[in-house]
């Protein structure tokens, strides 16, 4: 299974901050089809996961455009601009390049 | 609007089975793959099953590899996952996900989750 590694764990943050999220993975995440499918998910307080980014780099519909997303092969980030309090939770990245479909362990991102 | 509504969880036994639903709704179900992801208590994603369009073709975690079958009836809109032999460690909220575009095989909608607790 590809092993995804998301640092760090624990994100304290100032409100109107910056912060970036690491996500790496064992292998490779380019697809046969020349695509990378990696994305990025929010989990809030006792709500689903909602995407904010696809393939690396796409802001899923009503994502504000303070989230962005980068990266190439192994190696991803995401980055969150001018932090605002409902930005606040858990991230997690999702590679779907290779079956079993896997997620990184989650980065809490809190109120310094 | 795309809504996914999971219903089915429950506390059940070691060794018993369950069957879960995902009722779909505000988009065509036939067109898009279907996913089960879990999440343990105070613990990460997990993905679990996926299931093409047609339903022809099916793919899962090793870990529930010959327990759990996943299923849909397109003339429903509804996904289905049922779960045998089931293990302590098979609890979770179980969501049911959807992608956003024809081909897309990754998670954009996703329902509000069910709860399946294994224990004696």
């Amino acid at each position: 299974d590809v092993l995804m590694t998301q640092t760090p764990v624990s994100l304290p943050v100032s409100l109107g901050g910056q912060v970036s999220i690491s996500c790496r993975s064992s292998q490779s995440l380019v697809h046969s089809d020349g695509n990378t499918y990696l994305h990025w998910y929010l989990q809030k307080p006792g709500q689903s996961p909602q995407l904010l980014i696809y393939r690396v780099s796409n802001r899923f519909s009503g994502v504000p455009d303070r989230f962005s997303g980068s990266g190439s092969g192994t190696d991803f980030t995401l980055k969150i601009s001018r932090v605002e309090p409902e930005d606040l939770g858990v991230y997690y990245c999702l590679q779907s390049t290779h079956f079993p479909y896997t997620f990184g362990a989650g980065t809490k991102l809190e109120l310094k | 609007e795309v809504q996914l509504v999971e219903s089915g969880g429950g506390l059940v036994q070691p060794g018993r089975s369950l069957k879960l639903s995902c009722a779909a709704s505000g988009f065509t179900f036939s067109n898009y793959g279907m996913h089960w992801i879990r999440q343990a208590p105070t613990k990460g994603l997990e993905w679990v099953a996926s299931i093409s369009p047609s339903g022809g073709s099916t793919y899962y975690r090793d870990s529930v590899k010959g327990r759990f079958t996943i299923s849909r009836d397109n003339a429903k809109s509804t996904l289905y996952l049922q779960m045998d032999s089931l293990r302590s460690e098979d609890t979770a909220t179980y969501y049911c996900a959807t992608p956003f575009g024809v081909g897309h095989h990754w998670f954009a909608y996703w329902g509000q989750g069910t709860l399946v607790t294994v224990s004696s």
